[in-house]
């Protein structure tokens, strides 16, 4: 099995330029999360779905959209990209229970 | 609003020994903790999970202890190896949501 596999790995970015960030999972998982890490930060929550065709706000949504309009797939999305923005990008996925996340290998994100 | 803190400071141990981290959380009574491992460049990578009701999970050389009075969890690799060199992270379930620790980095000594 694949497990998470976000696409793609690495980006550059201009200053209000768009882009969308793909995960998918193979694990049929019911929820899935996008999260940001940066340095002195650590990881925090910006989207999370419980599960297809329904998504929520986490802990910094500013700036993002999501959709999951398949259960295997949850889409990141940046309409106009900011410096801020620069930071490395992880996708989750996990069962109802939610007692283990298998993350994905991140996506690198710097805008410029 | 809840807090989860783990060392900042990086935590050197020679190979062979004991390596403690701590992780501690504020005004929330989790039903369970995680623990994670992340490498440079990757994602982190889940350990072990621990119940509010069990005071101490093993799985070969790694322990985990919690603590709802002391709000603490305690992570221990016995026989430590400079592979176990990683961050490590807690995480604790609020409502919906898992909320992560900014991690320890652990060097393992050779």
């Amino acid at each position: 099995n694949a497990g998470v596999t976000q696409t793609p790995k690495f980006r550059v970015l201009k200053t209000g330029q768009s882009m969308t960030l793909l995960c998918a999972q193979d694990m049929n998982h019911e929820y899935m999360y996008w999260y940001r890490q940066d340095p002195g930060m650590g990881l925090r929550l910006i989207h999370y779905s419980v599960g297809e065709g329904t998504t929520a706000k986490g802990e910094v949504p500013d700036g993002y959209n999501v959709s999951r309009l398949k259960k295997q797939n949850f889409l990141l999305g940046l309409e106009s990209a900011a410096p801020s923005q620069t930071s490395v990008y992880f996708c989750a996925s996990s069962r109802r229970d939610r007692n283990r996340y298998t993350f994905g290998s991140g996506t690198r994100l710097t805008v410029v | 609003s809840q807090k989860i803190e783990q060392n900042s400071e990086a935590l050197n141990i020679q190979e062979g020994k004991t390596a403690t981290l701590t992780c501690n959380y504020t005004n929330y009574s989790p039903a369970y903790l995680q623990w994670y491992r992340q490498d440079p460049g990757r994602g982190p990578v889940f350990l072990l999970l621990i119940r509010e009701n069990e005071k101490e999970k093993r799985k070969e050389r790694l322990k985990v202890t919690f603590d709802t009075t002391l709000k603490q969890s305690l992570f221990h690799i016995t026989a430590s190896q400079p592979a176990d060199s990683a961050t490590y992270l807690c995480a604790l379930n609020r409502d919906d949501k898992i909320i992560f620790g900014k991690g320890t980095r652990l060097h393992i000594l050779p």
